[in-house]
């Protein structure tokens, strides 16, 4: 099975700040990868997956971008944070070349954009 | 697109029986999975379907009806540690799509 290592565990940025999350795969080759955002009380909006090396599928339009600089690394990052951008993001593993199976999570990092 | 819904809320008893029912709409549906998130915490695997009927794990099993677009998840012998919110998710070719999660609330 992978693991999925996320750092930090937690993460204040002021408004306009920059942002950058890593996101490492262990225990497998050429994993799907996916960053996920959870808003308080609210299920879980795929941001990004990737199926490979530098293919970023973006599903919902806004203020952060992704990169796969490596095969099992996975990168969200935001140029400008706004409010909006506060919640528990985690990212995910699971299957390969495209193919989706069960999607295993890292820890997450709660992120507050004050 | 997809559409997945399930209740927000439920409450049981320790040591009793609980179902949590999930509907889904879908386009290229391969599978439905059931995770578990405790709060604060990720999600963890709980169980996948990809065929008709019941898979059973332990005090868990997850059941599915790809005709009727309906699955649940059936918890026995509740205990204070299940606790926590249930997520069903419906799988495409390359992504899952998740409903809001149902939160459970184990009393004695």
């Amino acid at each position: 099975s992978q693991t999925i290592h996320q750092w930090p565990a937690t993460l204040v940025q002021p408004v306009g700040s920059p942002l950058s999350l890593e996101c490492t795969v262990e225990g497998t080759s050429n994993p799907n990868l996916y960053w996920y955002r959870q808003a308080a009380g609210r299920g879980l909006q795929l941001l990004f997956y990737s199926v490979g090396i530098g293919q970023i599928s973006s599903e919902v339009p806004q203020n952060l971008s992704a990169s796969r600089p490596q095969d099992r690394q996975f990168i969200l990052s935001s140029k400008k944070l706004l409010l909006s951008d506060s919640g528990f993001y985690l990212c995910a593993g699971g299957g390969s070349s495209g193919i989706s199976y069960e999607q295993y999570f890292g820890p997450g990092t709660r992120l507050t954009v004050t | 697109g997809q559409n997945i819904d399930q209740p927000t809320e439920m409450t049981a008893t320790e040591g009793a029986i609980v179902q949590i029912n999930c509907t889904y709409q879908t386009s290229g549906f391969n599978g439905l999975f059931w995770y578990q998130q405790h709060a604060g915490e990720a999600p963890t695997f709980l169980s996948y379907n990809v065929l008709d009927g019941l898979e059973e794990k332990g005090r868990f099993s997850s059941f599915l009806s790809r005709s009727k677009g309906y699955s649940y998840l059936l918890l026995k012998e509740l205990q204070m540690k299940d606790s926590a919110s249930y997520l069903c998710a419906a799988s495409g070719y390359s992504t899952l799509t998740f409903g809001k999660g149902t939160m459970l609330l184990v009393s004695p």
